[in-house]
């Protein structure tokens, strides 16, 4: 049982460069999600989808994208990485209408030289 | 605006001794709440959560916590901690309604001394 699967585990990217964390799920979640984790700060929301083809934004959404043109998938793009998006990156999905008990993967650490 | 406050970025006791871990929260409906925890390089797991059935919560681990609506806290409790349950745990509530846009605290590390 998969759950929430997250790739890449690490990367080391440099300013200006761009990627995609990946975030699969196999539970047929309609919500899903992103936050990013920094010392100090807890989580905080970057982007949310409720389904396929709906996004929007959290609180911290500069410099970041979203797609969701599946269920399964909603990858996050940096288009140009910064210093500050050096982080830990987690994906999390739940059901529509339970109680918003997410499930999250296991993580994705950035660091922006 | 909802928000979550954790008292306390770092907590520590002793092996067989309470963990108490504070929570308050700001919300202007009847939140859902939770709390999680994360153990180094993982991913977070949910411990409990209250959802407007029973104001005292069982969770995993041993861990419970109590909904006090009129100290608008959830805080987290175990009578005896054991080294493995030194972690990072994190409060949250959500938004409201049906989606998962879940508030979290800024965390507390636990540490358990031998």
């Amino acid at each position: 049982n998969a759950g929430v699967t997250q790739t890449p585990k690490f990367q080391v990217l440099k300013t200006g460069q761009s990627m995609t964390l990946q975030c699969a799920q196999d539970m047929n979640h309609e919500y899903m999600s992103w936050y990013r984790q920094d010392p100090g700060m807890g989580l905080r929301l970057i982007h949310y989808s409720v389904g396929a083809g709906i996004t929007d934004q959290g609180e911290v959404p500069n410099g970041y994208n979203v797609s969701r043109s599946t269920t399964e998938d909603f990858p996050l793009r940096l288009l140009s990485a910064a210093p500050s998006q050096t982080s830990v990156y987690f994906c999390a999905s739940t059901r529509q209408g339970s109680s918003g008990e997410l499930f999250f993967g296991e993580g994705s650490r950035l660091t922006v030289l | 605006a909802q928000s979550v406050t954790q008292l306390g970025s770092h907590v520590s006791v002793s092996e067989g001794a309470l963990v108490l871990l504070r929570c308050n929260y700001s919300s202007s409906v009847p939140p859902y709440l939770f709390w999680y925890v994360q153990y180094p390089n993982q991913g977070l797991q949910l411990l409990l959560k209250y959802t407007s059935a029973a104001t005292l919560v069982k969770g995993i681990n041993g861990f419970e916590a109590e909904f006090k609506k009129s100290e608008t806290s959830f805080h987290l409790t175990k009578p005896s901690a054991h080294m493995s349950d030194a972690a990072e745990y994190f409060c949250a509530v959500n938004q409201g309604g049906s989606q998962g846009n879940l508030i979290f605290g800024k965390g507390t590390k636990l540490s358990v001394k031998p």
